[in-house]
């Protein structure tokens, strides 16, 4: 995998359901993995920055994983609420150079 | 946390006119600042890194004459799109330290 891609493209989900979604990276020359949360007109937040294969990552509902060695990252969020309702981007440090995903769009409905 | 704001949020303009996107960091220092686009449906593209007080280094592909940065302090970055055309219709974005972003602008060439 030259580029970043994540998957799905866009998820809807009920309010209450815990869902997880992926972001493949390149494994070589890899130094670390940006999760960052974009709610429309804001800014991207800075959720988690892994570096460690294996690293686990958790901040109140969001967790994620990494493993380096198959270059893949899975974030999850449990019990899915309206405000959670944002874009998700990961974004891979390859060689000093970060190449970001398109993002999963996540639409949360009460 | 730190806060990087950018201006405008939008803007619309004539084809062939300048336009100028301000990026602020507003209660940290950032000596380097990344300016990266974003065409629908597609991820955020690196367009060039800025280094205060240095010529900014250009992604391949990119018209330094076209996309103007300019870096003149520890908290102010400036992309100028010089006579745009229809084409530099897009999301143009920065961020300071690869973490923090600005919120964004909407540039749309008539």
């Amino acid at each position: 995998i030259l580029n970043v891609e994540q998957s799905p493209q866009s998820l809807h989900v009920q309010e209450g359901d815990s869902t997880n979604f992926t972001c493949s990276f390149p494994s070589s020359n890899f130094y670390a993995l940006h999760w960052y949360r974009w709610e429309t007109a804001k800014s991207p937040e800075a959720l988690f920055v892994m570096t460690l294969n294996g690293d686990e990552k958790k901040k109140g509902r969001i967790s994620a994983t990494l493993n380096t060695k198959e270059g893949y990252s899975y974030l999850y969020i449990k019990g899915s609420q309206p405000e959670d309702s944002a874009t998700y981007l990961c974004a891979s440090i390859n060689n000093n150079d970060m190449r970001f995903g398109a993002g999963t769009r996540l639409t949360v409905k009460p | 946390g730190a806060v990087v704001s950018q201006h405008p949020s939008w803007v619309i303009c004539k084809s062939g006119t300048s336009v100028k996107i301000e990026c602020r960091s507003l209660d940290f220092q950032a000596t380097t600042m990344f300016w990266y686009r974003q065409f629908p449906k597609q991820s955020l593209m690196l367009m060039a890194t800025s280094n205060e007080g240095s010529k900014a280094t250009y992604e391949q592909g990119v018209e330094k004459d076209k996309f103007l940065i300019n870096h003149a302090s520890l908290t102010l970055s400036t992309l100028t799109v010089t006579s745009a055309h229809p084409e530099d219709s897009s999301f143009y974005i920065c961020s300071a330290q690869r973490t923090f972003f600005g919120p964004g602008t909407r540039l749309t060439v008539l």
